[in-house]
């Protein structure tokens, strides 16, 4: 089975601009997480989607949003980007089935390294 | 506020010795905990995992030691070696997959 897969893999914007991330997840997940990851604050939760609904949230500005399509695909939009947006950020898929079931195993992408200058 | 809690920030240790990497949490409605493993460039990679009606789980050098009235779980990687060098990460998540990530520690082993 193919792993997860992000693209692009590396980004350089500057200030003011938005931005879209896009994930894959394994064939058969259904669940869609996003992280950020910075030096400073580790792995910060953004999203998780499911059945293309937002599902749960992390406590992050309106500037981020996302969606998931209906082939579980999802989409990490960032917009107005700010100096502090730099920073890895990574989706993870999951075999979950509905809300309120045992957590399972989380598989990560490799990333999306997002340089705002 | 965080969720998790992790320590050491970093840990060096001899080849062929015991790496000891802990975690801490409060929330009782935590389901699972995983632990990751990650190399520069890379995103984040499932290592082992436990859930809190077991004490402990072993996978090769790889081990978790859980303490549900004690909050507290940590991994063992024992015989480390210097292909082990890498940041890891302890997580939990409440029912749902919703995840929260410890702060992650820094290992060199030195060969």
């Amino acid at each position: 089975k193919a792993g997860v897969t992000q693209t692009p893999r590396y980004l350089i914007k500057t200030r003011g601009q938005q931005v879209t991330l896009s994930c894959s997840p394994i064939s058969g997940h259904r669940s869609v997480s996003w992280y950020q990851q910075t030096p400073g604050q580790g792995l910060q939760f953004l999203f998780e989607y499911f059945s293309e609904t937002q599902r749960n949230k992390g406590n992050f500005p309106g500037r981020f949003s996302g969606r998931q399509f209906s082939n579980s695909r999802s989409e990490m939009n960032v917009s107005t980007l700010e100096l502090g947006d730099s920073a890895l950020y990574l989706c993870a898929s999951s075999l979950s089935k509905v809300q309120g079931e045992v957590s399972n195993e989380q598989f990560f992408g490799p990333g999306t390294r997002l340089t705002v200058l | 506020q965080q969720q998790v809690k992790q320590s050491p920030q970093s840990l060096i240790v001899q080849k062929g010795g015991i790496s000891i990497i802990n975690c801490a949490y409060e929330n009782t409605a935590f389901d699972y905990f995983p632990w990751y493993q990650q190399f520069p460039g890379k995103g984040p990679a499932l290592l082992i995992a436990i859930r809190p009606d077991v004490s402990e789980k072993k996978e090769g050098r790889f081990t978790i030691s859980f303490n549900k009235s004690a909050k507290q779980f940590s991994l063992h990687i024992m015989d480390s070696q210097p292909g082990d060098s890498a940041t890891y990460f302890c997580a939990a998540s409440i029912p749902g997959n919703q995840f929260y990530f410890g702060t992650g520690t820094s290992l060199t082993v030195i060969p």
